[in-house]
């Protein structure tokens, strides 16, 4: 059975201050999700993640994937509080219909 | 279009009542999937179709009954539910049912209140 861990579960941060939420799975997979989800909507894609080594960035949001540890960041550079939110990453299993979640990071900037 | 709708937005529901949930895509997709998700913690599978066949159901108690008519369309039927049934349903659809291999597209959801 697939298991996705996410840490922290909870990051309150300063603006302008840099962090990572890490992502760990516990099976093979070439395909990992992040998401964001504000209180009470629904989740939107940030990143799709197909291989080892991709990286994506979008605003001051990076993603990247290493299949081989298994493990996915999420690094945030110079937070503002519009990223404050709560962030799921995704992991895709490679037979199946399922997407994985995990326990999501509750991100809080202050000011 | 990348857009998925969900109806209604908000419902509050008596346990006794019946209701329905309804999810449409028109993006082509053929598979389509209802999640569940509690307050703070991350969506939970229910159902998923793929073409408009029922593929998985995650042990969902009947008083779940998803159906769905045509390719663009899915229906999730609600009768007899318990409060701890309060939640975001969660509506996606992907191009096929390969698993996470399709990026899921997920509506806005229907929070639901049974009181």
């Amino acid at each position: 059975e697939l298991k996705v861990e996410q840490n922290p579960l909870f990051l309150s941060m300063q603006e302008g201050k840099n962090y990572t939420i890490y992502c760990n799975y516990s099976t093979t997979s070439d395909r990992l999700y992040w998401y964001r989800q504000d209180p009470g909507k629904s989740l939107e894609s940030l990143f799709v993640l197909l291989s080892n080594g991709a990286v994506k960035q979008e605003g001051r949001l990076m993603a990247s994937l290493d299949t081989k540890a298994r493990l996915s960041t999420l690094h945030i550079t110079a937070a503002v509080h519009d990223l404050s939110a709560t962030y799921f990453c995704a992991v895709a299993e490679t037979s199946g219909s399922r997407l994985t979640f995990g326990e999501g990071t509750q991100l809080t900037v202050n000011p | 279009d990348t857009e998925v709708t969900q109806t209604p937005k908000h419902l509050v529901m008596g346990m006794t009542n019946k209701k329905s949930l309804k999810c449409e895509q028109h993006m082509g997709h053929r598979a389509m999937y209802w999640y569940k998700q509690k307050a703070k913690k991350p969506p939970e599978l229910m159902f998923v179709y793929s073409y408009e066949k029922l593929s998985i159901n995650e042990s969902v108690p009947s008083r779940f009954s998803p159906e769905c008519p045509n390719s663009s369309l899915l229906n999730l039927h609600l009768h007899a539910l318990q409060p701890e049934d309060s939640a975001l349903y969660l509506c996606a659809s992907s191009r096929t049912a390969t698993g996470g291999w399709d990026e899921q597209y997920f509506g806005p959801g229907t929070r639901l209140t049974v009181t």
